[in-house]
């Protein structure tokens, strides 16, 4: 059983549509990263919360800690959003992370 | 500008070789990771290391070997005794949680392909 599920797997939206990605978490938390992972594999971290909400541009993060979910918005997105976006979890005593499988997006001109 | 490097970005190894993949990084961080992608799956951990001259088994680290005789360098061997070797390979890093707070930082990752 994985730590972190993600939903959904894959998304393809049209140009501007706004855009949500599910995380949730089945173990006590540090804090919660969003990550983004182009196609030539690196990967960048987007945000690290361990509370509330963050919003940087385009995209807003959110986390619930009493229901162990986070989402990912992504308003007016565009073909350049399009990449593979990972929620990772960083444990209490902060040595280890843990990774959901990822959600593939699309975004048609 | 501070970051981690990889190296080589695409390898291949024969049958029964080990080879040796790189990571650096200057951002004085404390604790380094080496995880494991494949297709359709989380990264997995292989091995992480929080201090110099010592690092921890990951969740898959049968078949690997790392060292860390220097802060900034946390080099990945995959032996022959991996079987199932071909994957993209991601090193990062981070401060230690407690000390310098939470953000992790990847390189741009090392395919490695067996032929």
């Amino acid at each position: 059983k994985n730590e972190v599920e993600q939903s959904p797997q894959n998304l393809t939206a049209q140009e501007g549509e706004f855009i949500t990605i599910n995380c949730s978490y089945s173990v006590g938390i540090s804090a919660l990263h969003w990550l983004q992972q182009h196609p030539g594999g690196g990967i960048v971290s987007l945000f690290m919360l361990s509370s509330g909400k963050k919003k940087h541009g385009r995209l807003i993060a959110t986390i619930n800690i009493q229901e162990k979910h986070s989402s990912l918005h992504i308003t007016a997105s565009h073909p350049r959003d399009s990449a593979v976006y990972i929620c990772a979890v960083r444990s209490p005593l902060g040595n280890q992370f843990y990774f959901g499988t990822g959600t593939s997006l699309t975004v048609i001109p | 500008d501070g970051g981690i490097t990889q190296s080589p970005k695409y390898l291949f190894r024969k049958e029964g070789q080990n080879v040796t993949l790189s990571c650096e990084q200057n951002l004085n961080h404390d604790a380094m990771y080496w995880y494991r992608q494949d297709p359709g799956q989380g990264l997995r951990l292989i091995y992480y290391s929080q201090i110099v001259n010592d690092f921890q088994k990951g969740d898959i680290a049968e078949g690997y070997s790392v060292s860390r005789e220097k802060k900034e360098s946390f080099p990945l061997t995959v032996t022959s005794a991996q079987k199932n070797p071909t994957a993209f390979y991601l090193c990062a890093s981070s401060p230690l949680y407690r000390i310098s707070g939470n953000t992790i930082y990847f390189g741009e990752g090392s395919w490695l392909t067996v032929v």
